[in-house]
């Protein structure tokens, strides 16, 4: 089946600085991209979509200057956590849609912010 | 608004045991249904999903689950578990394919020897 990858799988940083998570469809073209935040002990909260080429589309509540989102090839979406704070420490889980009415889930990243 | 009530938070059964796992959803036009498994610290695994036809749907690792249109519901069933089936478990919405999926809380499977 499609693989979807995430790099990092953690990352510890200290706050104030940005961190980059990376999201690859290894094996498929990718025309749409999902990021997600899974709070503990909570379900996934949809964060933003975004189309190879184009501007993502935020979720309400979403601040997209924290959370700018870049999806400049058919198989790499990055999420950057620009400024990040312990508040944003989370699980990251990134999707990728195969155009096909397919949509493949990334392995995540545990953000942990100090 | 489309949403996901997962009534359990957590469920124990013996291994050998039948499962069945509650899902209601609320949406306004013949919904999208998923089941996702998590295990710790991983990402999410695509157990099944109804888009449309038959409303008993077969999923993988035995799993299958029964759209119910009048109770709104999605129950997803095992007749006997396994302990590797010890994971969370999510059911979601969708409001066309996979566009804005809106996932249920999660209920956290525990199997006993």
């Amino acid at each position: 089946g499609a693989v979807v990858s995430q790099h990092p799988s953690r990352v510890i940083c200290k706050s104030g600085t940005s961190v980059k998570i990376e999201c690859r469809s290894l094996d498929f073209q990718a025309t749409t991209m999902f990021w997600y935040r899974q709070f503990p002990k909570k379900s996934l909260m949809l964060m933003a979509t975004s189309n190879e080429g184009s501007k993502a589309t935020y979720e309400q509540g979403v601040e997209k200057d924290k959370f700018l989102i870049n999806h400049a090839s058919l198989t790499l979406s990055t999420l950057t956590v620009t400024s990040a704070h312990p508040e944003d420490s989370s699980f990251y889980i990134c999707s990728a849609g195969d155009g096909q009415g397919e949509q493949y889930f990334g392995p995540g990243t545990r953000l942990t912010v100090t | 608004a489309q949403s996901v009530t997962q009534p359990d938070i957590h469920i124990t059964v013996s291994e050998g045991a039948s499962l069945e796992l509650r899902c209601n959803y609320s949406y306004g036009a013949t919904p999208y249904l998923f089941w996702y498994v998590q295990s710790p610290g991983q990402g999410l695994q695509l157990l099944l999903k109804y888009f449309s036809g038959d409303t008993l749907v077969q999923g993988i690792k035995g799993f299958e689950a029964e759209f119910k249109r009048s109770q709104s519901s999605f129950n997803l069933r095992k007749p006997s578990v396994h302990w590797s089936d010890a994971a969370e478990y999510f059911c979601a919405v969708g409001a066309g394919g996979y566009q804005k999926v809106t996932f249920g809380t999660g209920t956290k499977l525990q199997v006993i020897p």
